[in-house]
């Protein structure tokens, strides 16, 4: 099993400009997280899908943040436009819901970086 | 709103000693509880799971409680080494309602030297 797969690892973007995470779950798994990891906020929820449908959505922090799941396979998220406040490390999860356990694998994350 | 604290925000330790992290929730309405550890740079690697109808689980020299009543979870690491140096976090998960849900608190940055 691959896990959970993001890329990209490292982005590095200017203030203004568009960024788009991606992220692919582990196969067989219908949930999927997207997290924002920062030193001052620690581990947030942004938004979770269930088999593709987008549930809460309440912890993403702005309308310049969107995040899609068009397929079991692929999300991702985007900001547009990016600004420095953005810089985090922004992570992918992914469970089976109706399992016993919900347990969630975690993606090595995307270091973002807006100068 | 489900709140997750840890306690404490660090701790340095000499090798080989015992030691207990803690985790606190304010609504004991959880699914599950789940203990990470995330290396500096790295992602999370699950530790440990503990339904909400158990009591404790173990996983080598790692021990996680958990008290619903009380909102409380511990981590118990024995006989500590270097290698367990990192942060460790713990999550609440909210279950089959929220399609598993988690609510992080804020870490234990653990130091063990040698």
């Amino acid at each position: 099993d691959a896990g959970v797969i993001q890329s990209p690892r490292h982005e590095v973007t200017e203030m203004g400009q568009e960024v788009t995470l991606r992220c692919k779950p582990i196969s067989g798994h219908n949930s999927l997280f997207w997290y924002r990891q920062t030193m001052m906020r620690g581990l947030e929820l942004l938004i979770y899908f269930n088999n593709n449908v987008p549930i809460d959505d309440s912890g993403m922090p702005e309308d310049r943040f969107s995040a899609k799941m068009p397929n079991a396979s692929f999300s991702t998220l985007k900001i547009q436009p990016s600004e420095p406040r953005d810089s985090a490390v922004y992570f992918c999860a992914s469970s089976i819901s109706g399992r016993a356990s919900y347990e969630q694998y975690f993606g090595p994350g995307t270091r973002l970086t807006v100068t | 709103k489900q709140e997750v604290t840890q306690i404490p925000a660090a701790l340095s330790v000499p090798e080989g000693e015992n030691l207990v992290l803690n985790c606190s929730f304010t609504d004991s309405a959880i699914y599950n509880l789940q203990w990470f550890r995330q290396d500096p740079g790295k992602g999370l690697t699950s530790l440990l799971l503990i339904q909400s109808s158990q009591r404790e689980q173990t996983s080598g020299r790692l021990n996680a409680s958990l008290d619903k009543s009380s909102g409380r979870s511990t981590l118990y690491i024995a006989a500590s080494q270097p290698g367990d140096s990192a942060t460790y976090l713990c999550a609440s998960n909210a279950g089959g309602t929220s399609y598993g849900k988690l609510t992080f608190g804020q870490g234990t940055i653990l130091t063990v030297h040698p």
